[in-house]
């Protein structure tokens, strides 16, 4: 069965880097699109961007073009998402999210939190 | 950049009452519509995509429709596993969700 099975919790100070893995089983890793999504406490999602796993081409919010990296580890399987530059606004639990074509977002990973404090 | 909107913000209802929610887009996405279903602490859950079609395993009760710029989701009898936020989602250019519209029980 598919599976997205996200890094644990971050705790970030303001001004540092976090790097999400999302690792994917049950299915062929380079078939599908993976995406990033992102949800701040009590709001809603977020879409941050895309990474193409076959050829690592990659598509931002563009919101985020200046500090989010999208990557992917085909031997392993792995996707993953790096946010610099962090604030408190970028505390959030962070999806990734595996795309159907020309379907949809069909399935997610648990979600990884991510806390910006000083 | 593709605008979403959705309303009503929350619908209060009744057990196996018809609810609707709707989903505006601010220019022609054709029928690249999405509708995720959330509760709270858990990932969104795929219901409808491409504003109509209906996701394998998903009850019956839920259904999409819709081109264009508007777009409904309706649950046809309120059940109480339904409770969360629904989502529309917008795959036209980049992607944008919508607010949420949060379904409770009244």
């Amino acid at each position: 069965q598919v599976q997205l099975v996200q890094s644990g919790a971050e705790v970030k100070k303001p001004g540092a880097s976090v790097k999400v893995s999302c690792k994917a089983s049950g299915y062929v890793f380079t078939d599908y699109f993976m995406h990033w999504v992102r949800q701040a406490p009590g709001q809603g999602l977020e879409w941050m961007g895309w990474i193409n796993p076959k050829n690592g081409i990659t598509s931002y919010e563009k919101k985020f073009q200046d500090r989010l990296t999208l990557s992917r580890d085909t031997s392993t399987s792995t996707a993953y998402m790096e946010l610099s530059s962090l604030t408190s606004d970028d505390t959030a639990l962070y999806f990734c999210a595996r795309v159907r074509p020309n379907v949809a977002l069909d399935y997610w990973g648990l979600g990884t939190l991510v806390t910006v404090s000083s | 950049d593709i605008q979403m909107t959705q309303s009503p913000s929350t619908v209060s209802a009744s057990l196996g009452d018809r609810v609707t929610i709707t989903c505006r887009a601010s220019q022609s996405i054709v029928y690249w519509l999405a509708w995720y279903q959330q509760k709270p602490g858990k990932a969104p859950k795929l219901l409808i995509y491409k504003a109509s079609s209906l996701e394998s395993g998903v009850p019956s009760r839920f259904s999409g429709s819709g081109s264009g710029t508007e777009f409904t989701l309706t649950i046809s009898s309120l059940q109480p596993d339904d409770v969360a936020t629904y989502y529309c989602q917008q795959y036209n250019t980049y992607w944008t969700f919508g607010p949420g519209t949060k379904v409770e029980i009244k």
